[in-house]
């Protein structure tokens, strides 16, 4: 079965760093573009970061810019540093279906919790 | 930034119903609109890309119509299987990627 396993979340201090990876399973995740969407509680899902198939590119919300860095080997990374509060929720993985120029997410990790308290 | 506008935010309805959500864009982005469902717990599961055309394992009683600004997600009689959020997501622009807020059906 083709899957996107997540880890890495967990609960830290605002301030404090986390480094969520995001695995392929049945597949491997080359050429494909990559992205990570949150939720956080009780709000809708928000667009963090991208990554392209090769790696080269990157784009950040706005949110997160400066704090976050998306990058990839065989795994997608996310390394989230000087958390705050609103930055807590679940974390999700997704891949492109295809294209880059298209972000269409037609494959997406379980979700991955990050606590940001003191 | 593409802000996109979801119509409800919440939606009671009964099994059988026919449910109609609309999405409105800030500005046109042609027929680059994707629709995804979600339940809690689970993943996103994409319906509906572009903005008309259902992906392959969706049931056929889910349609998306609408182009431009204007969308919509139709069920055409619902089933216990579809009380979730559902979230309209614009794929115009690939470098600042927007969802709707959300229409959370729910069972009457």
């Amino acid at each position: 079965e083709v899957q996107l396993l997540e880890s890495g979340g967990g609960l830290v201090q605002p301030g404090g760093s986390l480094r969520l990876s995001c695995a392929p399973s049945g597949f491997s995740l080359s050429y494909f573009a990559m992205a990570w969407v949150r939720q956080a509680p009780g709000k809708g899902l928000e667009w963090v970061s991208s990554i392209s198939g090769s790696g080269d590119t990157q784009y950040y919300a706005d949110s997160v810019q400066g704090r976050f860095t998306i990058s990839r080997d065989d795994s997608l990374h996310l390394q989230m540093n000087d958390l705050r509060d609103e930055d807590s929720g679940i974390y999700y993985c997704a891949k492109y279906v295809e294209s880059w120029w298209q972000p269409v997410f037609d494959l997406w990790g379980q979700g991955n919790l990050v606590t940001v308290s003191s | 930034d593409i802000q996109l506008t979801q119509s409800p935010s919440l939606l009671s309805a009964s099994i059988g119903d026919r449910v109609t959500i609309t999405c409105r864009a800030s500005q046109g982005i042609n027929n680059y609109l994707a629709w995804y469902q979600h339940k809690p717990g689970r993943a996103p599961r994409l319906l509906i890309y572009p903005a008309t055309s259902l992906k392959s394992g969706v049931p056929s009683r889910f349609s998306g119509g609408g182009s431009g600004t204007e969308f919509s997600l139709t069920i055409s009689s619902l089933q216990p299987d579809d009380f979730a959020t559902y979230y309209c997501q614009q794929v115009y622009s690939h470098a600042t990627i927007t969802f709707g807020q959300g229409t959370r059906l729910e069972i009457k």
